[in-house]
């Protein structure tokens, strides 16, 4: 089936420091991206939608310019947190949505200090 | 996508069957519903999805109700490691390029 590969699994980094996550799909091409973000005991929320080649496509109430997304190539998204600060601390999710169905990365936990 | 509504909770024995329920009165023709799983600090797991008739594969069964409107995930022989947060959601198979829209889910504990 296909895999989506999202990197680190887990990070910590200080306060003001911008930290880049990866979403690669591996046995597929992902024109389309989604990045997600969960806080604790809460359910997942949609932050962007990442198209290859093209801006991506921001909630409403997630700073574009704090949450930079590029999806350079068919296999690759990444989601970069700049400036963070101790309210981004959160667990982030991408999923793609190749043919066979969605599928999802296994989550990047962001702690930041 | 229509909207969907779940139990918040449920509790099962390991070794019985788990049946989480799913509302989704507003469904119309075109929608698919699906069953998702969040095992703690992991990404999403497909599980099943339907449209009308009831679907069975190696991880569960899905029973949907003749009008549609409500739906039943059943894991045969719950073990520990199904405990976890199920997401029911529906939408049109066709709207690929749009994201799946998580609501609150239920959170099942299997006990020994």
């Amino acid at each position: 089936g296909a895999v989506v590969s999202q990197h680190p699994s887990r990070v910590i980094c200080k306060s003001g420091t911008s930290v880049k996550i990866e979403c690669r799909s591996l046995d597929f091409q992902a024109t389309t991206m989604f990045w997600y973000r969960q806080f604790p005991k809460q359910s997942l929320m949609l932050m962007a939608t990442s198209n290859e080649g093209s801006k991506a496509t921001y909630e409403q109430g997630v700073e574009k310019d704090k949450f930079l997304i590029n999806h350079a190539s068919l296999t690759l998204s990444t989601l970069t947190v700049t400036s963070a600060h101790p309210e981004d601390s959160s667990f982030y999710i991408c999923s793609a949505d190749p043919p066979n169905g969605y599928t999802f990365g296994s989550g990047t936990r962001l702690t930041v200090v | 996508d229509a909207k969907t509504t779940q139990p918040p909770s449920m509790d099962c024995a390991e070794g019985r069957a788990a049946n989480l329920p799913c509302n989704h009165s507003t469904i119309s023709g075109n929608e698919y519903v699906y069953w998702y799983r969040q095992i703690h600090s992991q990404g999403p797991q497909y599980i099943i999805h339907g449209l009308k008739n009831n679907e069975t594969n190696e991880m569960a069964s899905l029973i949907i109700t003749e009008d549609r409107k409500s739906s039943t995930l059943i894991l045969p022989h719950a073990t520990l490691r199904d405990t976890a947060v199920y997401y029911c959601i529906v939408r049109v198979v066709s709207n690929s390029g749009y994201a799946l829209n998580f609501g609150k889910g239920t959170s099942l504990l299997v006990t020994p």
